[in-house]
């Protein structure tokens, strides 16, 4: 089983819709986990952190289950500027364990 | 600009050549990564340097050799490369090493092997 496993997509989707994406991990041991977002052809950058309680960002939402080891993300009232890959990341928080990434999910948010 | 400065953005080079890829930070941060991105494949860390002192190699062929002479500055240096070498290689850092801690990456450098 892969570490951190993401559906690639794409997931096209038309303005103002709601779209979740889902994110699985191996490690059970894991306890930091993020959303960084890539635009085509540029870095990764932070979207947000994920808690254990969840949180919410504006129209973007995190959730955390860690009995079935997975996290989420939804996106409401999509736009055209939300499309873009999302990484998925873990770490298991301990000093000799990195950051494992997804392959990422494909959104496009078509007009 | 994110704080994290990579160059040249983009390089094309020949099986036997040698050039280097540079990476700087102005966050004062303490960690530096490289990672290599290749297509329909997650990030791969390569190198990780903590305090300018290398905390991990991930099995990466030796025709990659990292050089961090102080915690602002990163380099790849690179020789006899493949073609399966071609790559986004993008440079980050962040505030330590430990995993909790979010990652602010560079640009990126595009390099092509032929």
């Amino acid at each position: 089983r892969k570490e951190v496993e993401q559906d690639p997509g794409p997931f096209n989707v038309p303005e103002g819709a709601t779209v979740a994406f889902n994110c699985t991990y191996s490690n059970s041991a894991s306890q930091s986990f993020f959303w960084y977002r890539q635009d085509c052809r540029k870095e990764p950058k932070l979207l947000m952190s994920v808690y254990s309680s969840g949180n919410e960002d504006g129209r973007f939402t995190a959730q955390l289950n860690r009995a079935s080891q997975y996290i989420s993300l939804l996106i409401r009232d999509s736009k055209l500027s939300d499309s873009a890959t999302y990484l998925c990341v873990v770490s298991a928080n301990s000093g000799n364990t990195p950051l494992v990434f997804g392959k990422g999910t494909r959104l496009s948010v078509i007009a | 600009e994110t704080g994290v400065t990579q160059t040249p953005r983009h390089l094309v080079m020949g099986m036997t050549n040698k050039k280097s890829l540079k990476c700087e930070q102005h966050l004062g941060h303490n960690a530096m990564y490289w990672y290599k991105q290749s297509a329909k494949k997650p990030l791969e860390l390569m190198f990780v340097y903590n305090f300018k002192e290398q905390t991990e190699n991930n099995s990466v062929p030796s025709r990659f050799s990292p050089e961090c002479p102080n915690s602002s500055h990163l380099f790849l240096h690179l020789h006899t490369l493949q073609p399966e070498d071609s790559a986004l290689y993008l440079c980050a850092s962040s505030r330590d090493r430990y995993g909790a801690n979010v990652l602010t990456f560079g640009a990126g450098s595009r390099l092509t092997v032929l």
